[in-house]
């Protein structure tokens, strides 16, 4: 599978500033990535599908101004959390999805912990 | 449209015991399932997977799961549990282009 790299694995942030976590495909490149976000103990959500070259698509929900998503490369998409509060604590994961072939596959990266205090 | 459901929240087997946690899917179109094992503070590992052909699926670290579409089900089994197979177990289903669905979790705990 392919190997999918985020950056940071965990960061603390004050209440009202803005946290970019990257998310990097490291062997293939990916036109499309997704960003997760996984409360304690619950089950991973979809917040956005980003497409390089794109605008990325939101889930319903999810507040576009708050979650920045770039997807500038084949290789890396950011998600911005802007003036990001306590709620926004989270676990986020982003995956991409498979080359050709293998397009219904998702290969995941390992999350970047966030927290606002 | 797609979901999934899995039966139990949390089940506990003895170290040695099998291992049998429950998925079932409900797909629009013909399904690719999945199985991921999540460790804490740790992304998604890809535990094995259903796409076409044999309905027998075998993956990592001795798991198994059987898609069975007059079940609309894809249960994953372990004949022996080891200590290390404590974690949380996350069925999915997609279809080409569609979006990755996920059940809400089973956290496996392995009794000594």
């Amino acid at each position: 599978g392919a190997v999918v790299s985020q950056h940071p694995s965990r960061v603390i942030c004050k209440s009202g500033t803005s946290v970019k976590i990257e998310c990097r495909s490291l062997d293939f490149q990916a036109t499309t990535m997704f960003w997760y976000r996984q409360f304690p103990k619950q089950s991973l959500m979809l917040m956005a599908t980003s497409n390089e070259g794109s605008k990325a698509t939101y889930e319903q929900g999810v507040e576009k101004d708050k979650f920045l998503i770039n997807h500038a490369s084949l290789t890396l998409s950011t998600l911005t959390v802007t003036s990001a509060h306590p709620e926004d604590s989270s676990f986020y994961i982003c995956s991409v999805r498979g080359p050709g072939g293998s397009s219904y596959e998702q290969y995941f990266g390992p999350g970047t912990r966030l927290t606002v205090t | 449209a797609q979901s999934v459901t899995q039966l139990g929240s949390h089940v506990s087997v003895s170290e040695g015991a099998l291992v049998l946690l429950r998925c079932n899917y409900s797909s629009s179109v013909p399904p690719y399932l999945f199985w991921y094992v999540q460790y804490p503070n740790q992304g998604l590992q890809l535990l094995l997977k259903y796409t076409t052909g044999a309905t027998l699926v075998k993956g990592i670290n001795g798991f198994e799961a059987e898609f069975k579409k007059s079940e609309t089900s894809f249960h994953l089994t372990k004949p022996s549990a080891h200590m290390s197979d404590a974690a949380e177990y996350f069925c999915a289903v997609t279809g080409r282009y569609e979006k990755l669905t996920f059940g809400t979790g089973t956290r496996l705990t392995i009794i000594p």
